[in-house]
């Protein structure tokens, strides 16, 4: 069975332009979330999904920061204009409803 | 404002030792605790998950506690080998969304 589905894994791009990060959940599994993770912190939630509807978007900073899933399915996390301070590594999970989640790769972004 | 702390952040032992890595909790209402493991580069793998009216969960080498009234989890590593070589992350599930509250980790080395 595949894992969690996570794209680009890595990218770099200047301060002030747009970048997208792409994730296919577990088959079957309903509940998406999209994580932070700082260099030496743990992962902190930023929004999560029970299939199309985001019930938990309150860490998520709506000026720069959006995310869909538009099919319940896959999702993207989009950021514009990045910032210096969003070099990070973002993670997607999902579970079965609240069950145990289960984590993808990451996308490890660096902003010049 | 449920906060989990991890010390030492840093942990490097021979191979063989049996070691406790420790996690604190300051809100005891949890629905259950996880500890993740993480390896450089790659996204989180759950190890073993305690329900809050459980006490331990065992799973080969690995054995973890949990002591909700005090707000403590250990994991402990029997005969530790290099492959254990990792990063340890604790982390909580409180409120109605299982929001995940995580730890900084512990990142441990196991000289051969």
């Amino acid at each position: 069975e595949a894992g969690v589905v996570q794209s680009p894994r890595y990218k770099i791009i200047e301060k002030k332009q747009p970048v997208a990060f792409w994730c296919n959940p577990i088959s079957g599994h309903n509940t998406l979330y999209w994580y932070l993770q700082n260099l030496g912190q743990g992962p902190e939630l930023l929004i999560r999904y029970e299939n199309e509807e985001a019930v938990d978007d309150s860490q998520l900073p709506k000026d720069r920061f959006s995310a869909e899933r538009l099919k319940g399915v896959d999702s993207t996390l989009k950021i514009q204009p990045a910032e210096l301070g969003d070099s990070a590594v973002y993670l997607c999970a999902s579970s079965f409803r609240s069950g145990t989640q289960y984590f993808g790769p990451g996308t490890r972004l660096t902003v010049l | 404002k449920q906060e989990v702390t991890q010390i030492p952040a840093a942990l490097s032992v021979p191979e063989g030792e049996n070691l406790v890595l420790n996690c604190s909790f300051t809100d005891s209402a949890i629905y259950n605790l996880q500890w993740f493991r993480q390896d450089p580069g790659k996204g989180l793998t759950s190890l073993l998950l305690i329900q809050s009216s459980q006490r331990e969960q065992t799973s080969g080498r690995l054995n973890a506690s949990l002591d909700k009234s005090s707000g403590r989890s250990t994991l402990y590593i029997a005969a530790s080998q290099p492959g254990d070589s990792a990063t340890y992350l604790c982390a909580v599930e409180t409120g109605a969304n299982s929001k995940l509250t995580f730890g900084k980790g512990i990142t441990l080395s196991v000289r051969p």
